[in-house]
């Protein structure tokens, strides 16, 4: 159990475009869902918190109108990063943590996303 | 805001040696988490520690929380080529609240030689 999928697994677009990418709870709910980026040999960066049925909470540094969030129901958030640009070339990652096991800390990973624009 | 350092940023073994890895937060963490990340992979949970001194073990692994609670490590005995990946702890801040927010060191790569 506890499986969560990201799609697409890696995408290749044109500076100025935007990509979508989804992030899937399929085998429980989840209200809470975030995002991370990975630079090559780094970190796990977070990006924002999204929150079911609310607006994602971004950290610091963050563009809102950049990486836009949703997270439409309890199993599917979606990043969209805009007007996207080769700096925006990276690895996202989006973890869930299960709605029925309320004391389990645990944060279930996607396999990612590797976005390249160029 | 909250810093977790972890050290050191690589560490290369030989087949059976053993290994360490560790955590330390610039404030006082509610848990701590520890994820393996194999190369081209996902990072994959591996254990929570919250109680203060707490020590856990997994076959191998022993994962020991300090104190103050602002402190971990992760110890590998006699190291198996299966344990190539980079290891993250990550702490948490706080308790309580639906903010699961964790801040993640920056990892350290092991690599085994056979």
């Amino acid at each position: 159990g506890a499986v969560v999928s990201q799609h697409p697994s890696w995408v290749i677009c044109k500076s100025g475009t935007s990509v979508k990418i989804e992030c899937r709870s399929l085998d429980f709910q989840a209200t809470t869902m975030f995002w991370y980026r990975q630079f090559p040999k780094q970190s796990l960066m977070l990006m924002a918190t999204s929150n079911e049925g609310s607006k994602a909470t971004y950290e610091q540094g963050v563009e809102k109108d950049k990486f836009l969030i949703n997270h439409a129901s309890l199993t599917l958030s979606t990043l969209t990063v805009t007007s996207a640009h080769p700096e925006d070339s990276s690895f996202y990652i989006c973890s869930a943590r299960d709605l029925l096991y309320g004391q389990s800390y645990e944060q279930y990973f996607g396999p990612g996303t590797r976005l390249t624009v160029t | 805001g909250q810093q977790v350092m972890q050290i050191p940023q690589y560490q290369h073994v030989q087949e059976g040696e053993d290994f360490t890895t560790y955590c330390n937060s610039s404030t006082t963490l509610s848990n701590i988490q520890w994820y393996k990340q194999r190369p081209g992979g996902h990072p994959v949970f591996l254990i929570q520690l919250v109680k203060s001194g707490e020590v856990k073990k997994q076959k191998r692994l022993t994962f020991q929380f300090g104190e103050a609670k602002k402190n971990s490590s992760l110890h590998i005995t006699a190291t198996q080529t299966t344990d190539v990946g980079t290891y993250f702890c990550a702490g948490r801040r706080g308790s309580g609240g639906s903010n699961y927010k964790l801040t993640f060191g920056k990892g350290t790569l092991l690599t085994v030689n056979p």
